[in-house]
């Protein structure tokens, strides 16, 4: 079934720093979600990607949808203590009605 | 963007008891609802597809008589653990899926359930 890899599972930052961390996949989404989650919360939406190539900001993220289709990539500029969380990469399955969804990057930042 | 509320957030109950748990989209309708189980550390896991006016789609290895769901509106769908044991504790998570043309999924706050 369609499976989406997340990478790296988890980094430690200092305050201040950039991120990166992606999302691929061996078969072709046509949307590509971007979540993160806290502690004893539900995720919550941070872009939605539709056209491969597309590039979306959200403030101090931004998110690109891979010209390949199987990818997609998520950057947080200066982080800051409130990034910290689980980052998921999801998209709607190819022949159901679900979504997929990554592992999750565990992003911690440090003061 | 929509919202989605998850009831209650915490609950604790005794073994043997039955639990429900309400997921509503506030401010959108939602044909599809999803249910999620969370273990600490670890990415979501359908439990379930629930649409509505129908019948429940379970994944492989969820006991539909174990959790009850029911999507009666357009805006609620119902999670019931039906006599609860310890290893039904975890965290229970719903989203509804947008029906203004984009492909988004909006989660619920959770639920995290512990049985004694």
């Amino acid at each position: 079934g369609q499976q989406l890899n997340q990478s790296p599972q988890s980094m430690f930052i200092q305050e201040g720093e950039d991120v990166s961390m992606n999302c691929t996949s061996s078969s072709i989404f046509n949307t590509w979600l971007w979540y993160k989650q806290d502690p004893g919360e539900g995720p919550v939406l941070l872009i939605a990607l539709y056209k491969a190539g597309e590039l979306t900001s959200n403030g101090r993220l931004t998110a690109q949808f891979g010209t390949t289709r199987k990818d997609s990539f998520l950057n947080i500029s200066a982080s800051i203590p409130s990034d910290v969380g689980i980052y998921f990469c999801a998209g709607p399955h190819n022949y159901g009605q679900n979504f997929v969804f990554g592992p999750g990057t565990r992003l911690s930042v440090l003061p | 963007g929509a919202v989605v509320s998850q009831h209650p957030s915490r609950v604790i109950c005794k073994s043997g008891t039955s639990v429900k748990i309400e997921c509503r989209s506030l401010d959108f309708q939602a044909t599809t609802m999803f249910w999620y189980r969370q273990f600490p550390k670890q990415s979501l896991m359908l439990m379930a597809t629930s649409n509505e006016g129908s019948k429940a789609t379970y994944e492989q290895g969820v006991e539909k008589d174990k959790f009850l769901i029911n999507h009666a509106s357009l805006t609620l769908s119902t999670l019931t653990v039906t006599s609860a044991h310890p290893e039904d504790s975890s965290f229970y998570i719903c989203s509804a899926r947008w029906q203004g043309g984009a492909e988004k999924l909006f989660f619920g706050s959770g639920t995290q359930l512990s049985v004694l």
